[in-house]
């Protein structure tokens, strides 16, 4: 299994909270993504990075912001949670351009009251 | 809008028959692929596929990629109960490593 942990699994927040998600890898990849799981959507992309300090943003980024300080880390943070922001969040790893074949982590639960 | 166009979105069937999923998109892509998830998990990686034609075959699955790379078929011979979850076709949109998903087909094989 590929070395990828999310934290925290689960949280509850409050409406207007900032929150902090993590991934951390252990398999040196490039590239490291944040996906948001609704019913019907699929997997949307949130925000992506393809080097430390290299992010763009995906389809659905407004009310996220994200940040790669090292290579083995990509924080996703919502800067003031909103009821719209509850999903299961998933944070995906990959070796870059010439082979995109990603790697999942668990998924974070995220509530937001 | 979906870049990835996937059909059916539902698809419940008894065990044993045989099913299609369908990926489409305006754009042509260096490659696609095909995940599936199951519930709690995060999705894992059934295949790749680079070349304009090209079949590819996983035990009971064939996966295929359209001629000019602007689509992907998923096909499951003799369904399974163990067959059933979501599944999920991705592609580098614009070739820079930003991948992307279709909105995902739920299956249910029942026994």
């Amino acid at each position: 299994d590929a070395g990828i942990t999310q934290s925290p699994r689960h949280k509850v927040t409050e409406t207007g909270t900032p929150v902090t998600l993590r991934c951390h890898q252990t398999e040196n990849h490039r590239y490291m993504y944040w996906y948001r799981q609704d019913p019907g959507h699929g997997l949307r992309l949130i925000h992506y990075s393809y080097g430390v300090k290299d992010t763009d943003k995906g389809e659905v980024s407004d009310g996220y912001s994200v940040s790669r300080s090292k290579t083995e880390d990509f924080l996703l943070t919502l800067e003031s949670a909103t009821s719209s922001q509850t999903s299961v969040y998933f944070c995906a790893i990959s070796k870059g351009t010439e082979n995109t074949e990603a790697f999942f982590g668990q998924g974070t639960r995220l509530t937001v009251v | 809008t979906q870049l990835l166009e996937q059909s059916p979105q539902f698809l419940s069937i008894q065990e044993g028959e045989n099913l299609t999923v369908y990926c489409n998109s305006s754009s042509v892509f260096s490659s696609l692929q095909w995940y599936r998830q199951e519930p709690g998990e995060g999705p894992v990686l059934l295949v790749t596929v680079v070349t304009g034609g090209e079949v590819k075959k996983l035990k009971r699955l064939t996966f295929q990629f359209g001629d000019a790379r602007k689509d992907s078929s998923l096909h499951i011979t003799a369904a399974q109960p163990g067959d059933t979850g979501l599944y999920l076709c991705a592609g580098d949109q614009s070739n820079t490593g930003k991948l992307i998903f279709g909105q995902g087909t739920t299956l249910q094989v029942k026994p």
